[in-house]
Formats: C-alpha cells, sequence, structure tokens
C-alpha cells in the first residue's frame, strides 16, 4: 500500500456543485493531516489542516477517519476558482526521525469546474 | 512577512552544463525541503535539510544532484552536466519544524536543450 494515496480525477463538474476527495494513508501513527492545492503551473499551497474531529472553513469541509485511515475533502457549492489540483499531505508520525522530513504528499486529485 | 523566495524563476540551459538554483526559506524556519516536480506529475523529494543536523539525501536521483544550505539559512542546489531529463520545475518549502506546514516557494523551472 502507497503511505498516501489519492484518486488522480479528473473531477469534472459544474459550477455549484458538491464534490468530495478522499485520501487513504498507510502509517497507523501519523497525526497531522493537510489539504494542499496546487494551481496549474504554480506550487502548492496550504488549503486546510484537517483536525480529528473534522473542521469547515468556508465552503470547505475536511474529515478524518482514523479507523480507517482516510481523509476526505469536500466542497460544497463549487466556484470556478476551485479549479485545481488537491493535495492530500500526512506527516510520518512524532517518533519518526527518518528521512524526508516528515510530511507525505500525496500525488493530488484533479478538480476542473465548468460553468 | 516574506515568503520562501527561489531564483532564478526559469532556467535554460544546454545539456552538459551545470546549473545553480538557489532558496531563501522564511526567516528562522529550521526545516528546508527541495522537491522536483515534472510536468503533470506529483512531488518528488530530493534532499531535506533540517537545523545543524546531516541533510536527508535519499531522494537526490543521481550523484550529479548536490545541495547545502549555508548557515543554517539560504541553500542552493546544484546540478551538474545536465540532462534533459533534469528538466522540471525544482521547488523549494521550509517548515518551522519537521511536523509543521510547509510553505512552498514559487520554484525555478528548469529547461535542459
Amino acid at each position: 500500500r502507497k503511505e498516501v494515496e489519492q484518486d488522480p480525477g479528473p473531477f469534472n463538474v459544474p459550477e455549484g456543485a458538491t464534490v468530495a476527495f478522499n485520501c487513504t494513508y498507510s502509517n497507523s501513527a501519523s497525526q497531522s493531516f493537510f489539504w494542499y492545492r496546487q494551481d496549474c503551473r504554480k506550487e502548492p499551497k496550504l488549503l486546510m489542516s484537517v483536525y480529528s474531529s473534522g473542521n469547515e472553513d468556508g465552503r470547505f469541509t475536511a474529515q478524518l477517519n482514523r479507523a480507517s485511515q482516510y481523509i476526505s475533502l469536500l466542497i460544497r457549492d463549487s466556484k470556478l476558482s476551485d479549479s485545481a489540483t488537491y493535495l492530500c499531505v500526512v506527516n510520518r508520525g512524532l517518533n519518526y526521525g527518518g528521512s524526508q522530513g516528515n510530511l507525505i504528499f500525496g500525488k493530488g486529485t484533479k478538480l476542473s469546474v465548468k460553468p | 512577512g516574506a515568503g520562501v523566495s527561489q531564483s532564478p524563476s526559469n532556467k535554460v540551459t544546454e545539456k552538459g552544463k551545470d546549473v545553480e538554483l538557489r532558496c531563501d526559506p522564511i526567516s528562522g524556519h529550521t526545516a528546508l525541503y527541495w522537491y522536483r516536480q515534472s510536468l503533470g506529475q506529483g512531488l518528488e523529494f530530493l534532499i531535506y535539510f533540517q537545523g545543524n543536523s546531516a541533510p536527508d539525501k535519499s531522494g537526490l536521483p543521481s550523484d550529479r544532484f548536490s545541495a547545502e544550505r549555508t548557515g543554517g539559512s539560504v541553500s542552493t542546489l546544484t546540478i551538474q552536466r545536465t540532462q534533459q531529463e533534469d528538466s522540471a520545475v525544482y521547488l523549494c518549502a521550509s517548515s518551522s519544524n519537521p511536523t509543521d506546514t510547509q510553505y512552498f516557494g514559487p520554484g525555478t523551472r528548469l529547461t535542459v536543450l
């Protein structure tokens, strides 16, 4: 199983739609979770952290299911400007003192919102 | 405050030449990362610096790649004898600690002709 897995998409949705992405991770010791957004030909930028109880930021809702080791991102009322690639990011666990820093980036899910 | 900066933003070079890419992390960030991203692909980890510890070089694709971080701040990534397959966007990120959010620079787009 890959450390972080995401459906690459693309997800093509009309404006105003609700869309959800899932991400699974393999390390049960992981404790920090994030969603990043990457626009075409731009650098990744933090969208939101994911907390154990779930959290919401405007139209965006993030959920964490530790038992099943997956994270989700829900986008309501999609806008054209939401078109981007969404990266799931997981840390390796606080006791991990080894390589590759401590964050693992998924390959991303591409979202395209159409008028 | 100032974010992560990288220079140059674009670099076109001929096969076989050496190139040097620069990254200025956010002030005070002890962790610095280099990644590579080819068109339409995910992030490929290259190297990681944490404070004064020895860097983790496990992601460097060949011995033509090297990086250093001077004074715990600015980092340079050097690619010797560039090949066409080295063409990609090279991204630098920094964070206040290894478990925290990483903030990315705008990247250097390298094209090897």
